[in-house]
C-alpha cells in the first residue's frame, strides 16, 4: 500500500542542523510531488515546501527561504528536508505528505517526526 | 502568499447537527487546489476533500466541499462522534502553499 516513513525524533541544539528522511513505497516515487509541513504542539498546520520528484524542482515558504533545503534520492525513493540556524521555535512536529503521483491533492502523510531544539 | 481565513475558531455543536466551516482567501485560489483536513489529536493530518469538491477515498457522503474564488465551504451534514477534531483548508495552487488556521469541531 502506498505509505511514507519518515525517521525518528531528533534533539538539537540551537544554531544547528536537523534532515528529516520521508521514505516512500507503493506508487511510482518518480511521478509524485511531496510537501512538508510541520505542527508545533497545539499550534497550527505550517507550510515549509515542496518537491516535484521527477524534476527536482523545489518551491519553499517566505518564511523559511534562507534555511530549508528539500531534495530527493530517487535511488531509495526518500525525500529530504533540512532546516538549518535552529532556534528553539522551530521545536515541532514535521510532516511530509504526497500526492502518490496524481497531481490533485497531497493524500498521504507520514507518522510525523519529532524535532526538539534545546540547549 | 495567499492568506486563508478560517471561521468560526471554533464550533460547539451536537452529533446529528449540521456543521458549516469557511475558509476565505486574500486572493482567489484556483478551485482544482483547494483541499479540507481533519486532524485528531496526536494524528497527521487526513485528506477530505480535494478540488474544493471532491470526496478523498474512503471519506464519507456526509462530507462535501463547495465553492469558488475566495469562499470556499465544508458541510458535515450530519455530525458523527468520530466527527469532532479540528479541520484545515490549505490552497497548492500558487507558488506558496498555505494553510488556514483550523476550525475546531468540539462536542456542545
Amino acid at each position: 500500500q502506498m505509505q511514507l516513513v519518515q525517521s525518528g525524533p531528533e534533539v538539537k541544539k540551537p544554531g544547528t542542523s536537523v534532515k528529516v528522511s520521508c521514505k516512500a513505497s507503493g506508487f511510482t516515487f518518480t511521478s509524485s510531488a511531496v510537501q512538508w509541513v510541520r505542527q508545533a504542539r497545539g499550534q497550527r498546520l505550517e507550510w515549509i515546501g515542496w518537491i516535484v520528484v521527477r524534476n527536482g524542482n523545489t518551491n519553499y515558504a517566505q518564511k523559511f527561504q534562507e534555511r530549508i533545503t528539500i531534495t530527493r534520492d530517487v535511488s531509495t525513493s526518500t525525500v529530504y528536508m533540512e532546516l538549518s540556524s535552529l532556534r528553539s521555535e522551530d521545536t515541532a512536529f514535521y510532516y511530509c505528505a504526497t500526492d502518490a503521483g496524481s497531481g490533485t491533492a497531497f493524500d498521504y502523510w507520514g507518522q510525523g517526526t519529532l524535532v526538539t531544539v534545546s540547549s | 502568499e495567499i492568506v486563508l481565513t478560517q471561521s468560526p475558531g471554533t464550533l460547539s455543536l451536537s452529533p446529528g447537527e449540521r456543521a458549516t466551516l469557511s475558509c476565505r482567501a486574500s486572493q482567489s485560489v484556483s478551485s482544482s487546489y483547494l483541499a479540507w483536513y481533519q486532524q485528531k489529536p496526536g494524528q497527521a493530518p487526513r485528506l477530505l476533500i480535494y478540488g474544493a469538491s471532491s470526496r478523498a477515498t474512503g471519506i464519507p457522503d456526509r462530507f462535501s466541499g463547495s465553492g469558488s474564488g475566495t469562499d470556499f465551504t465544508l458541510t458535515i451534514s450530519r455530525l458523527e462522534p468520530e466527527d469532532f477534531a479540528v479541520y484545515y483548508c490549505q490552497q497548492y495552487g500558487s507558488s506558496g502553499f498555505t494553510f488556514g488556521p483550523g476550525t475546531k469541531v468540539d462536542i456542545k
